[in-house]
């Protein structure tokens, strides 16, 4: 069966490195993903990566993805106030249609 | 370029009152989904659309629940004789073709079952 996990809180200081991780289960994966929400807001696409790759880096960002662990991290560099949000994982694979299964998301909270 | 529109954004009904909530795909995407992210979960999908088909409802409920995303118009999720354990945020996605693994969601519409 499909699940996500996610650990449900991390807190980081400003310009500090975020590292946010997240395991799933269902070894058919094709891609995986990462979303941001902020508060009242729906969700924003920050990056994604197909199972074939190890990384892919974005700006600040960088995804990191271990296929044998099946375990997937989001590296946030020099975090930032702005980036205080929930953060969700989450995968598609090719023979569940186009819909998404999503980790249960965590907390990011940036401190001065 | 205008972004999955969702309205309304909050909506109050009464138990046993019906609940419509409307999507708009962002432009040229004829693929839509709806997505439920009950309170501090995750989101949970629940439909997925083309123009006029219901390609999977795995995740609707089997009953007071159903979708439509007519030929012209927006996409509709419809809930009939709510229950407060409808209260929650719906989300919608669309993307471009089946084969385009990018979802682009909307501001999702916040359901208050009272």
């Amino acid at each position: 069966g499909e699940d996500v996990e996610q650990s449900l809180f991390l807190s980081v200081r400003e310009g500090d490195s975020s590292v946010i991780n997240c395991t799933y289960t269902d070894s058919s994966s094709t891609y995986l993903y990462w979303y941001k929400q902020e508060p009242g807001a729906g969700l924003q696409l920050l990056t994604y990566i197909f199972s074939n790759m190890d990384m892919k880096q974005d700006q600040r960002l960088t995804v990191l993805l271990n296929k044998k662990d099946k375990h997937l991290s989001l590296r946030i560099a020099d975090t930032q106030t702005g980036d205080s949000a929930i953060y969700f994982c989450a995968e598609s694979t090719t023979g569940g249609g186009n819909k998404l299964t999503f980790g249960t998301g965590t907390q990011l909270k940036v401190e001065l | 370029n205008a972004g999955v529109m969702q309205n309304p954004r909050h909506l109050v009904r009464r138990r046993g009152q019906e609940a419509r909530l409307r999507c708009s795909p962002m432009k040229g995407h004829s693929h839509v989904y709806w997505y439920r992210q009950l309170p501090e979960e995750g989101l949970k999908f629940m439909v997925y659309l083309q123009k006029e088909n219901i390609i999977d409802e795995s995740g609707m409920p089997k009953e007071r629940f159903s979708a439509e995303f007519p030929k012209e118009g927006p996409s509709i999720l419809r809930i009939q004789q709510v229950v407060r354990g409808d209260s929650a945020a719906y989300f919608c996605a669309s993307s471009l073709k089946r084969e385009v693994y990018e979802q682009y969601f909307g501001p999702g519409t916040r359901l208050t079952v009272t």
